[in-house]
């Protein structure tokens, strides 16, 4: 099983629309998540952290459930400029590294 | 807002060339990391740093890589005898804290070996 996993997509979504994304990791001794959003040939940027209550950011929203080993990401109301490669991130259980998702591509068109 | 800065944004080497790519990391930061990004495939963790030594490395960051803090503001990524297979995005990563503050990305150095 992979460390973390993703659905690749691409999602290709109408602007406005609601589009979730789903990662679940192998490691249950994860200490924390983080999503990372990452534009074409750019370095990747901070979304958002993932806490266990679950945590939103404007249109964003995030849910953990350690249970499962599972991790989403919610976009509401999407926006042309929310086109981007969706990184899931999980620190390692030695909390110097942290793992990359490979991705899910989104792509939200007018 | 500050950042992390590397340079150069792109370097172009010849197989078996030494390369070293620079990074300057947020000021209050202590943890240092590289990762590199190779065209079409995922982020990959090649080392950690902190308190001038490295705190973990991956199994790609072998006996060719090597970092550096030359000075208080530097950190620095060496690959000794560079490969085709070393082509990537090589980016600096910094942190004030271990494991639970996410880490700030720089913008990246392209590397190409010819």
């Amino acid at each position: 099983r992979k460390e973390v996993e993703q659905d690749p997509g691409p999602f290709n979504v109408p602007e406005g629309a609601t589009v979730a994304f789903n990662c679940t990791y192998s490691n249950s001794a994860s200490q924390s998540f983080f999503w990372y959003r990452q534009d074409c040939r750019k370095e990747p940027k901070l979304l958002m952290s993932v806490y266990s209550s679950g945590n939103e950011d404007g249109r964003f929203t995030a849910q953990l459930n350690r249970a499962s080993q599972y991790i989403s990401l919610l976009i509401r109301d999407s926006k042309l400029s929310d086109s981007a490669t969706y990184l899931c991130v999980v620190a390692g259980s030695s909390a110097s590294k942290i793992i990359f998702g490979s991705g899910t591509r989104l792509s939200i068109r007018p | 807002e500050p950042e992390v800065t590397q340079t150069p944004s792109h370097q172009v080497t010849q197989m078996g060339q030494e390369v070293i790519l620079r990074c300057v990391p947020i000021s209050n930061h202590l943890y240092f990391y590289w990762y590199r990004q190779i065209l079409g495939q995922k982020v990959e963790f090649l080392v950690s740093f902190y308190n001038n030594e490295i705190s973990e490395k991956s199994e790609i960051f072998d006996d060719q890589f090597s970092v550096e803090r030359p000075d208080g503001s530097n950190f620095t990524l060496k690959i000794r005898s560079t490969k085709l297979e070393d082509s990537a995005m090589y980016f600096c990563a910094s942190s004030e804290t271990l494991g639970t503050q996410p880490q700030h990305f720089g913008d990246g150095t392209r590397l190409s070996i010819l």
